[in-house]
């Protein structure tokens, strides 16, 4: 079965401050998709980054960059000279690439960015 | 292109009422999900659909049904609701198969159960 884990319930970073998000995840499956989703206040969620799990190249988006440590089942977010628009709840997810293709996701961090 | 819609965007039933939370999508996903989010506890998946006629079950399906007669629509229906059923209800859809596909979402529906 697939487990997504995010262990740090809060976060505070203080603006232009890098700050990291991380997640652990459990998979029987060779081959899946990590993604980190952002969620503002109002509540739409937001896709920040996905990674391929057969990749070993971490990606990148502008600010935000991953760490995969594969043999790890570990995949933490960074995200590089804060702003306070990057407040927001922050949740870790993966999806299988069998059969039903689902996703699961983790209970989030709360990302606070103070001026 | 409208992306994912949902309806109502709010709702308040009594114990033991029945209704229907509506998701829509206008991409021609294959791929539609319901979740519920509640404090500390995430977003778990409720029921799932890899096609029309097709479903399954999540994490949390109990008191919940779903249909999927069509590619664009996937009811959620609460048979009795009950207060443990209060929560905010998202619907999302992705393409299906295998490749990096990103779920898109709708923007909710807090349901309150008194």
């Amino acid at each position: 079965a697939q487990t997504v884990t995010q262990s740090q319930p809060e976060m505070s970073v203080q603006e232009a401050e890098t700050v990291t998000l991380s997640c652990t995840y459990d998979t029987s499956e060779s081959d899946y998709y990590l993604f980190w989703y952002k969620q503002p206040p109002s509540r739409q969620m937001i896709l920040v980054i996905r990674q391929e799990a057969y990749k070993q190249q971490n990606a990148t988006e502008n600010r935000f960059s991953v760490n995969f440590q594969k043999a790890a089942k570990s995949f933490s977010l960074k995200i590089s000279d804060s702003q306070l628009g990057d407040a927001a709840m922050y949740f870790c997810a993966s999806r299988s690439t069998s059969g039903t293709y689902k996703y699961i996701f983790g209970t989030g961090t709360r990302l606070k960015v103070l001026a | 292109n409208a992306g994912v819609t949902q309806t109502p965007k709010f709702q308040v039933l009594k114990t033991g009422q029945s209704m229907t939370l509506q998701c829509a999508q206008d991409m021609n996903h294959e791929y539609m999900s319901w979740y519920r989010q509640d404090p500390g506890m995430g977003l778990r998946l409720i029921h799932y659909s890899v096609g029309a006629g097709i479903t399954d079950q999540g994490e949390v399906p109990n008191g919940y049904n779903v249909s999927r007669s069509t590619t664009e629509d996937f009811p959620l229906r609460l048979l009795s609701a009950a207060p443990s059923q209060t929560s905010v209800y998202f619907c999302a859809s992705s393409y299906g198969g295998t490749g990096n596909r990103e779920q898109y979402f709708g923007p909710g529906t807090r349901l309150t159960v008194t």
